[in-house]
């Protein structure tokens, strides 16, 4: 079984300050996760994954997040938000070689000038 | 390189009338494909998805149905629309045995008057 939660559904930031989106998760097996963008009325685009290799990981756009086995956590991260950085963001986890992954609620990122 | 097109990007239909949303993905052979829907202010609700050619997986009962008449093609389908069908779809497709990373479409906005 796996699960995944989105701390917080909105997050507020001002633009040039840092960004995090928390995430966490649980599986019966060791998990694949990603994160994913979405725009407005647009399809989502895939930030950054974690597939069992380095925990940290780099994505596109300045984001990057964290494994942390211990803390069961994938929290996302940018060091100074951009106006356009305003959008959806979800987490996703899956695992044991499954096809249904299991998405977060998402959590709205609203950037203020 | 590898594209998903779906389509309409928006569609307005009529209570009782039949629905057809289209998706087709170019640049790989054999993916897996998957219908979402995304209702308003909510998270992505997996409703089909499939491994192969005629092999059409349902996760959640309801008033829709999914055809994979092509490897690359995915069709989802409802003979009456109710209400309750509005919403944000989504097409997606990943490689591979599971779900590693998926890559999706740009949706359909459906409203049902």
């Amino acid at each position: 079984a796996q699960s995944v939660t989105q701390l917080d559904s909105h997050v507020s930031v001002s633009e040039g300050t840092p960004v995090l989106l928390r995430c966490n998760y649980s599986s019966s097996y060791s998990p694949s996760l990603f994160w994913y963008v979405q725009h407005p009325n647009k399809g989502l685009q895939l930030l950054l994954k974690y597939t069992s290799a380095a925990t940290l990981v780099k994505g596109i756009n300045g984001f990057e997040a964290e494994f942390k086995k211990s803390e069961t956590s994938f929290h996302l991260t940018k060091p100074s938000a951009h106006m356009s950085d305003a959008a959806e963001y979800f987490c996703v986890v899956t695992s044991g070689g499954s096809y249904i992954p299991t998405f977060g609620r998402g959590t709205s990122l609203i950037v203020h000038p | 390189s590898q594209t998903i097109h779906q389509w309409p990007a928006t569609l307005v239909q009529p209570v009782g009338s039949p629905l057809s949303l289209e998706c087709t993905v170019e640049g790989t052979s054999n993916p897996n494909l998957y219908w979402y829907r995304q209702a308003a202010g909510r998270g992505l609700q997996l409703l089909f998805y499939s491994v192969g050619i005629g092999q059409i997986s349902s996760e959640v009962p309801q008033n829709l149905s999914a055809s994979r008449p092509q490897d690359r093609q995915f069709i989802l389908s409802s003979k009456k629309l109710l209400l309750s069908d509005s919403g944000f779809y989504l097409c997606a497709w990943s490689e591979g045995a599971g779900w590693i990373e998926a890559f999706f479409g740009q949706g359909t906005r459906l409203t049902v008057v």
